[in-house]
């Protein structure tokens, strides 16, 4: 167990609906990063959030936004999505905002139909 | 831009026997860091084993290794004793010292037959 907790693990949804996932980061962690693993892109940065304010933005859809809150959660929304949106997205949290080690969660497999 | 290079779609090897997985990238820094992560089929991504580039010592993680050739830029990896566990997707990535983003490859499916 990586101590980096994400929900749903699961998510079916319909093509034009919008979701959130949610992370919550190891305890003492500010860093969360957002990662998305498709079969057709591989596995893709998406933003980056350290204590609050975003730091970094990789190859994330103007649909797509984030957020790290003041308890240090972290919520993707995903909105008007389409067929390709499907994937299993990862958060990853880490102490401060360098090189340490990433501890990844089980990600949130979503399922547009 | 950087890239990481991952040639070897498929990998399987009987238990106990070493297997060696490559990896290649492509930056113009001169500090950064290579990791090699592991998922299993539970999907979990885990960390196998991290070299700073301005280290010229190979690092080591039990079983795990990795031969960093910074000229080349390569950096493979070695697991020795393979286990049944060890079956799993191995993804080699590269992060630049001043970025904290992952740039992944594409991934090496490693099965470990009994």
């Amino acid at each position: 167990d990586s101590g980096v907790t994400q929900t749903p693990k699961h998510l079916i949804t319909a093509t034009g609906q919008r979701v959130t996932l949610r992370c919550s980061p190891r305890s003492g962690d500010l860093s969360v990063y957002w990662y998305q693993q498709s079969l057709d892109q591989g596995l893709q940065f998406l933003i980056h959030y350290y204590n609050g304010e975003e730091r970094a933005k990789g190859n994330i859809l103007e649909r797509f936004s984030a957020q790290q809150f003041p308890d240090l959660h972290s919520e993707l929304n995903l909105s008007s999505l389409e067929l390709g949106d499907s994937a299993l997205y990862f958060c990853a949290s880490s102490v401060a905002s360098g090189n340490e080690k990433l501890f990844f969660g089980s990600g949130t497999q979503l399922s547009v139909l | 831009a950087q890239t990481v290079t991952q040639s070897q779609p498929e990998m399987s090897v009987q238990e106990a026997e070493t297997v060696t997985l490559s990896c290649t990238y492509d930056t113009s820094e001169s500090n950064y860091y290579l990791f090699w992560y592991k998922q299993p089929p539970s999907r979990q991504m885990i960390l196998v084993i991290r070299q700073e580039a301005y280290k010229q010592q190979n690092a080591t993680e039990n079983r795990f290794s990795v031969n960093f050739q910074k000229a080349a830029k390569s950096f493979s990896l070695k697991i020795s004793d393979s286990q049944l566990g060890d079956t799993a997707m191995y993804f080699c990535a590269f992060m630049k010292d001043s970025n904290y983003q992952l740039i992944w490859g594409a991934g090496t499916k490693l099965i470990i037959k009994p």
